[in-house]
Protein backbone atom coordinates (compact mmCIF):
# COMPACT_ATOMS: atom_id res chain seq x y z
CA UNK A 1 0.00 0.00 0.00
CA UNK A 2 0.99 3.68 -0.69
CA UNK A 3 2.37 5.87 2.56
CA UNK A 4 3.74 9.70 2.60
CA UNK A 5 5.49 11.21 4.96
CA UNK A 6 6.53 14.56 6.44
CA UNK A 7 9.01 15.64 8.38
CA UNK A 8 9.32 17.26 10.71
CA UNK A 9 5.91 17.46 12.23
CA UNK A 10 6.55 21.07 13.73
CA UNK A 11 8.92 23.19 13.36
CA UNK A 12 9.76 27.16 14.84
CA UNK A 13 12.51 29.16 13.42
CA UNK A 14 13.44 32.54 13.85
CA UNK A 15 12.74 35.55 10.89
CA UNK A 16 15.41 34.94 8.06
CA UNK A 17 16.55 31.61 8.53
CA UNK A 18 16.26 28.88 6.29
CA UNK A 19 13.45 26.12 5.75
CA UNK A 20 13.68 22.72 4.40
CA UNK A 21 10.57 20.29 4.40
CA UNK A 22 10.58 16.84 3.04
CA UNK A 23 8.13 14.55 2.15
CA UNK A 24 8.12 11.13 0.65
CA UNK A 25 6.14 8.51 -0.82
CA UNK A 26 6.61 5.24 -0.79
CA UNK A 27 4.52 2.30 -2.28
CA UNK A 28 4.04 3.68 -6.54
CA UNK A 29 5.43 5.25 -9.02
CA UNK A 30 5.26 8.69 -11.31
CA UNK A 31 3.04 10.18 -8.56
CA UNK A 32 2.32 13.39 -8.57
CA UNK A 33 2.96 15.71 -5.90
CA UNK A 34 1.71 18.99 -4.30
CA UNK A 35 2.48 21.51 -1.41
CA UNK A 36 -0.04 23.21 0.44
CA UNK A 37 -0.56 25.76 2.72
CA UNK A 38 -3.51 26.02 5.51
CA UNK A 39 -2.47 29.98 7.56
CA UNK A 40 -4.16 30.84 10.31
CA UNK A 41 -8.14 31.11 9.72
CA UNK A 42 -7.66 31.09 6.20
CA UNK A 43 -8.14 27.20 3.38
CA UNK A 44 -6.12 25.56 2.11
CA UNK A 45 -3.95 27.08 -0.88
CA UNK A 46 -1.70 25.08 -3.32
CA UNK A 47 1.89 26.35 -3.33
CA UNK A 48 3.60 24.00 -5.88
CA UNK A 49 3.20 20.43 -8.17
CA UNK A 50 5.30 18.45 -9.74
CA UNK A 51 4.63 16.13 -12.45
CA UNK A 52 8.01 14.60 -12.81
CA UNK A 53 11.50 14.42 -11.38
CA UNK A 54 13.16 18.14 -11.75
CA UNK A 55 9.54 19.60 -13.26
CA UNK A 56 7.89 22.01 -10.26
CA UNK A 57 5.00 24.39 -10.87
CA UNK A 58 4.03 27.12 -8.78
CA UNK A 59 0.88 28.50 -8.53
CA UNK A 60 1.85 31.82 -6.55
CA UNK A 61 4.35 33.99 -6.42
CA UNK A 62 6.12 33.89 -2.68
CA UNK A 63 9.15 33.45 -0.95
CA UNK A 64 9.38 29.47 -1.03
CA UNK A 65 10.54 27.01 -4.13
CA UNK A 66 10.20 23.43 -4.29
CA UNK A 67 12.45 20.60 -5.68
CA UNK A 68 11.73 17.46 -6.62
CA UNK A 69 14.95 15.31 -6.66
CA UNK A 70 13.96 12.10 -6.55
CA UNK A 71 10.62 10.33 -8.20
CA UNK A 72 8.82 10.00 -5.19
CA UNK A 73 10.70 13.13 -3.17
CA UNK A 74 9.58 16.81 -2.78
CA UNK A 75 10.80 19.53 -0.83
CA UNK A 76 9.90 22.47 0.43
CA UNK A 77 12.81 25.29 0.62
CA UNK A 78 13.14 28.95 1.66
CA UNK A 79 16.98 31.03 1.70
CA UNK A 80 15.55 33.88 4.34
CA UNK A 81 11.95 32.96 6.41
CA UNK A 82 9.37 35.88 6.41
CA UNK A 83 6.83 35.93 9.40
CA UNK A 84 4.14 35.88 6.56
CA UNK A 85 5.40 31.94 5.93
CA UNK A 86 4.22 30.70 9.47
CA UNK A 87 1.50 28.12 8.47
CA UNK A 88 0.44 24.53 8.54
CA UNK A 89 2.27 23.31 5.47
CA UNK A 90 0.96 19.31 3.55
CA UNK A 91 2.13 17.75 0.97
CA UNK A 92 0.29 15.57 -1.22
CA UNK A 93 0.23 12.57 -3.93
CA UNK A 94 -1.97 11.73 -6.30
CA UNK A 95 -0.85 9.15 -8.87
CA UNK A 96 0.67 10.21 -12.54
CA UNK A 97 -1.79 11.54 -15.11
CA UNK A 98 -4.79 12.58 -12.64
CA UNK A 99 -6.42 11.86 -9.66
CA UNK A 100 -9.10 9.34 -10.93
CA UNK A 101 -8.17 7.46 -7.09
CA UNK A 102 -8.02 10.89 -5.16
CA UNK A 103 -5.30 12.64 -3.42
CA UNK A 104 -3.40 11.74 -0.38
CA UNK A 105 -2.34 13.66 2.17
CA UNK A 106 0.66 13.71 4.77
CA UNK A 107 0.33 14.45 8.39
CA UNK A 108 1.84 17.76 8.09
CA UNK A 109 4.16 20.40 9.32
CA UNK A 110 3.52 23.59 11.67
CA UNK A 111 6.11 25.81 10.72
CA UNK A 112 6.00 28.68 13.22
CA UNK A 113 8.33 31.98 12.24
CA UNK A 114 9.23 33.98 15.45
CA UNK B 1 -12.07 31.28 -11.49
CA UNK B 2 -13.29 28.13 -9.90
CA UNK B 3 -14.11 28.88 -6.34
CA UNK B 4 -15.68 26.39 -3.18
CA UNK B 5 -18.19 27.48 -0.45
CA UNK B 6 -19.46 25.41 2.21
CA UNK B 7 -22.41 26.12 4.27
CA UNK B 8 -22.41 26.13 7.45
CA UNK B 9 -19.17 27.26 8.40
CA UNK B 10 -20.01 25.85 11.89
CA UNK B 11 -22.30 23.37 13.57
CA UNK B 12 -22.72 21.98 17.06
CA UNK B 13 -25.66 19.35 17.61
CA UNK B 14 -26.27 16.66 20.27
CA UNK B 15 -25.30 13.04 19.55
CA UNK B 16 -27.63 10.87 17.63
CA UNK B 17 -28.64 13.60 14.61
CA UNK B 18 -28.04 12.88 11.14
CA UNK B 19 -26.69 16.20 9.26
CA UNK B 20 -25.88 17.69 6.07
CA UNK B 21 -22.95 19.62 4.77
CA UNK B 22 -23.37 21.53 1.59
CA UNK B 23 -20.74 22.54 -1.05
CA UNK B 24 -21.16 24.63 -3.55
CA UNK B 25 -18.93 25.24 -6.72
CA UNK B 26 -18.99 27.97 -9.41
CA UNK B 27 -17.76 25.71 -12.46
CA UNK B 28 -19.26 22.78 -13.36
CA UNK B 29 -16.06 21.57 -15.52
CA UNK B 30 -14.74 19.42 -12.54
CA UNK B 31 -12.88 16.24 -13.11
CA UNK B 32 -14.00 15.23 -9.58
CA UNK B 33 -15.08 15.97 -5.72
CA UNK B 34 -13.23 14.81 -2.37
CA UNK B 35 -14.31 15.23 0.87
CA UNK B 36 -12.26 15.47 3.36
CA UNK B 37 -12.00 15.35 7.34
CA UNK B 38 -9.29 17.30 9.58
CA UNK B 39 -8.82 16.58 12.67
CA UNK B 40 -7.23 19.74 14.74
CA UNK B 41 -3.43 20.40 14.16
CA UNK B 42 -3.97 16.86 12.13
CA UNK B 43 -3.70 16.06 8.30
CA UNK B 44 -6.55 15.46 5.79
CA UNK B 45 -7.98 12.35 5.90
CA UNK B 46 -9.84 10.96 2.12
CA UNK B 47 -13.39 10.38 3.34
CA UNK B 48 -15.33 9.75 -0.06
CA UNK B 49 -14.37 10.68 -3.39
CA UNK B 50 -16.81 11.09 -6.51
CA UNK B 51 -15.65 10.96 -10.22
CA UNK B 52 -17.74 13.48 -12.41
CA UNK B 53 -19.80 10.95 -13.93
CA UNK B 54 -20.60 9.70 -10.85
CA UNK B 55 -24.13 10.70 -8.95
CA UNK B 56 -23.26 9.54 -5.42
CA UNK B 57 -21.15 7.48 -3.01
CA UNK B 58 -21.42 5.92 0.56
CA UNK B 59 -19.07 4.83 2.90
CA UNK B 60 -20.47 3.77 6.35
CA UNK B 61 -22.32 6.60 8.19
CA UNK B 62 -21.61 8.85 5.12
CA UNK B 63 -22.98 9.20 2.14
CA UNK B 64 -22.07 12.07 -0.12
CA UNK B 65 -24.14 13.32 -3.55
CA UNK B 66 -23.03 15.66 -6.24
CA UNK B 67 -24.88 17.59 -8.67
CA UNK B 68 -22.39 18.85 -11.27
CA UNK B 69 -25.02 21.16 -12.99
CA UNK B 70 -26.16 23.13 -10.35
CA UNK B 71 -22.36 22.98 -8.64
CA UNK B 72 -23.63 20.90 -5.46
CA UNK B 73 -22.72 18.44 -3.45
CA UNK B 74 -23.69 17.42 0.07
CA UNK B 75 -22.31 15.56 2.62
CA UNK B 76 -24.80 13.45 5.06
CA UNK B 77 -23.79 12.62 8.22
CA UNK B 78 -26.44 9.42 9.73
CA UNK B 79 -26.32 8.87 13.36
CA UNK B 80 -23.79 11.92 14.18
CA UNK B 81 -21.22 10.85 16.91
CA UNK B 82 -18.74 12.64 19.64
CA UNK B 83 -15.65 11.13 17.25
CA UNK B 84 -17.17 12.76 14.11
CA UNK B 85 -16.06 16.19 15.39
CA UNK B 86 -13.88 17.79 13.02
CA UNK B 87 -13.63 19.97 10.22
CA UNK B 88 -15.03 18.96 6.67
CA UNK B 89 -13.78 19.67 3.46
CA UNK B 90 -14.56 19.82 0.25
CA UNK B 91 -12.46 20.10 -3.23
CA UNK B 92 -13.42 19.79 -6.49
CA UNK B 93 -10.26 18.93 -8.78
CA UNK B 94 -9.64 20.65 -12.16
CA UNK B 95 -7.85 18.96 -14.98
CA UNK B 96 -4.66 20.39 -16.04
CA UNK B 97 -2.93 18.67 -18.90
CA UNK B 98 -1.59 15.74 -17.05
CA UNK B 99 -2.55 16.45 -13.67
CA UNK B 100 -5.32 17.83 -11.37
CA UNK B 101 -5.35 20.98 -9.07
CA UNK B 102 -8.09 20.78 -5.66
CA UNK B 103 -9.48 23.44 -4.64
CA UNK B 104 -10.38 23.44 -1.42
CA UNK B 105 -13.57 24.81 0.19
CA UNK B 106 -13.80 27.38 3.26
CA UNK B 107 -14.58 23.80 5.43
CA UNK B 108 -17.52 23.48 8.42
CA UNK B 109 -16.18 22.97 11.75
CA UNK B 110 -18.33 19.72 13.18
CA UNK B 111 -18.67 19.39 17.33
CA UNK B 112 -20.90 16.97 18.44
CA UNK B 113 -21.41 16.85 21.69
CA UNK B 114 -23.12 14.05 24.10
Amino acid sequence: SQTIHQWPATLVQPVGSPLSLECTVEGTSNPNLYWYRQAAGRGLQLLFYSVGIGQISSEVPQNLSASRPQDRQFILSSKKLLLSDSGFYLCAWSPWGGSHYGYTFGSGTRLTVV
Amino acid sequence: KQEVTQIPAALSVPEGENLVLNCSFTDSAIYNLQWFRQDPGKGLTSLLLIQSSQREQTSGRLNASLDKSSGRSTLYIAASQPGDSATYLCAVALKSYNTDKLIFGTGTRLQVFP
